[in-house]
């Protein structure tokens, strides 16, 4: 079975701190993702990255960076909590297929408040 | 604007009443339709692809079918244990798509009472 792990289940952090979240995956998938999830705009992508050292953005990169140095590792940083930022964050990775199959594999989630 | 569009947002059946959650797309070129269960403060869960206008997948109460414009998860005598929300998402023909990323729908929340 896929597994995808993330660092923390719960996180309080305040306005102006900086702050990593980091996602394992152990089935040597090459594409990682990171999602902020919040109730009635559903899931949206932050970043995504397709092999080490790349990434790319996704439909909300502002205020959001992220780091892929090893394959099955992916951090998503904050680099200055705001409240707005408060939201269910959700990796996710899947294997890289010429064709046609990209199912993604989800981590269990963290919740993030920034105060 | 949305590409991939769930309905309805909510719904809520008594055990064993069956019904239908629908999602539609309007991307271009698709390459694959997924379905997803999320249980309340948990990561989505896979559930299905399907790959071509037609095609249906089945998992116990659960089947899956594919039209050209959109995709319908029949749900056969729930039961309590099915409630969660239910996620769509689509591969499109674009660039992003081609490298590995989907775009959900926001979900249908269905809620099943004994």
């Amino acid at each position: 079975d896929v597994k995808v792990t993330q660092s923390s289940r719960y996180l309080v952090k305040r306005t102006g701190e900086k702050v990593f979240l980091e996602c394992v995956q152990d089935m040597d998938h090459e594409n990682m993702f990171w999602y902020r999830q919040d109730p009635g705009l559903g899931l949206r992508l932050i970043y995504f990255s397709y092999d080490v050292k790349m990434k790319e953005k996704g439909d909300i990169p502002e205020g959001y960076s992220v780091s892929r140095e090893k394959k099955e590792r992916f951090s998503l940083i904050l680099e200055s909590a705001s409240t707005n930022q408060t939201s269910m964050y959700l990796c996710a990775s899947s294997l890289r297929r010429d064709y046609p199959t990209y199912e993604q594999y989800f981590g269990p989630g963290t919740r993030l408040t920034v105060t | 604007e949305d590409q991939v569009t769930q309905s309805p947002e909510a719904l809520r059946l008594q055990e064993g009443e069956s019904s239908s959650l629908n999602c539609s797309y309007t991307v271009s070129g698709l390459r694959g339709l997924f379905w997803y269960r999320q249980d309340p403060g948990k990561g989505p869960e896979f559930l299905f692809t399907l790959y071509s206008a037609g095609e249906e997948k089945e998992k116990e109460r659960l089947k899956a079918t594919l039209t050209k414009k959109e995709s319908f998860l029949h749900i056969t005598a729930p039961k309590p244990e099915d409630s969660a929300t239910y996620l769509c998402a689509v591969q499109a023909g674009d660039r992003g798509s081609t490298l590995g990323r989907l775009y959900f729908g926001r979900g249908t929340q269905l809620t099943v009472w004994p």
